[in-house]
C-alpha cells in the first residue's frame, strides 16, 4: 500500500473548519484514501473514504486532488470533541486488504 | 456504522499468566478480523489477521506461539497472550471489515498491564 505523509500536529479554534492535509504521491489507481481518527484511549473511528471524487458524510468532507496525489479532510465546524489523532491511510480493495497506520496528525481544538 | 466490541476493556495480570481478549462483531458477520497493538504515544501496529475456519496470518516479528488467535465463529475472534511479561503491556485493538468496501471498524480496545 502507498505511504502517506501528514503534518504531526495542528490547532483549530472551536467552531472553525479544520482542514487536515495528506500527501499520498505513490497511490495507485485502485487504492482508496481512508480517514480514521483516534480519540485518546479509544479504538480508531472510521470517518470517510474516497477513490477520486469528493465525498461528504455527516462527519466530514474529503477532497481529493485530480491527480490523486493528495487529499484534505475537512471538519466543517470543529468542536472540542474532535480533538484526536487523525490518520490518512491508502488502502486497496478486498477483505484482506490491510490498514497501515502512520503517525497521523494530532488535532487540538481550542476554545 | 458497524459495531465491534472487545472484552475485557482492561486487565491486570501477573507475569507468567495467560490473558484472553475477545473481539466480537455485534451486527454483522466477519470471516476476517485484525488484531493490532499500540504502545504509548505510538501508532497502531498490525499483529495478525484472524481467519474464520483457518489459521491466523501473523505479521513479521510477531510470535504466533505467544499470541494465540482463534476465530471460533463468524462473530468472534480471541487473542490469547500466553505467559505474559511486562513488555507485553499495551493497548490491544481488533477490527473487522464489513460493507461493500470492506471498511474496517474497530473495537474500543483492551488495555493490558502485566505486573
Amino acid at each position: 500500500d502507498a505511504k502517506t505523509t501528514q503534518p504531526p500536529s495542528m490547532d483549530c479554534a472551536e467552531g472553525r473548519a479544520a482542514n487536515l492535509p495528506c500527501n499520498h504521491s505513490t497511490i495507485s489507481g485502485n487504492e482508496y484514501v481512508y480517514w480514521y481518527r483516534q480519540i485518546h484511549s479509544q479504538g480508531p473511528q472510521y470517518i470517510i473514504h474516497g477513490l477520486k471524487n469528493n465525498e461528504t458524510n455527516e462527519m466530514a468532507s474529503l477532497i481529493i486532488t485530480e491527480d490523486r496525489k493528495s487529499s484534505t479532510l475537512i471538519l466543517p465546524h470543529a468542536t472540542l470533541r474532535d480533538t484526536a489523532v487523525y490518520y490518512c491511510i491508502v488502502r486497496g480493495t478486498g477483505t484482506a486488504s490491510k490498514l497501515t497506520f502512520g503517525t497521523g496528525t494530532r488535532l487540538q481544538v481550542t476554545l | 456504522g458497524a459495531v465491534v466490541s472487545q472484552h475485557p476493556s482492561w486487565v491486570i495480570c501477573k507475569s507468567g499468566t495467560s490473558v484472553k481478549i475477545e473481539c466480537r462483531s455485534l451486527d454483522f458477520q466477519a470471516t476476517t478480523m485484525f488484531w493490532y497493538r499500540q504502545f504509548p504515544k505510538q501508532s497502531l501496529m498490525l499483529m495478525a489477521t484472524s481467519n474464520e475456519g483457518s489459521k491466523a496470518t501473523y505479521e513479521q516479528g510477531v510470535e504466533k506461539d505467544k499470541f494465540l488467535i482463534n476465530h471460533a465463529s463468524l462473530t468472534l475472534s480471541t487473542l490469547t497472550v500466553t505467559s505474559a511479561h511486562p513488555e507485553d503491556s499495551s493497548f490491544y485493538i481488533c477490527s473487522a471489515p464489513t460493507g461493500g468496501m470492506e471498511t474496517q471498524y474497530f473495537g474500543p480496545g483492551t488495555r493490558l498491564l502485566v505486573l
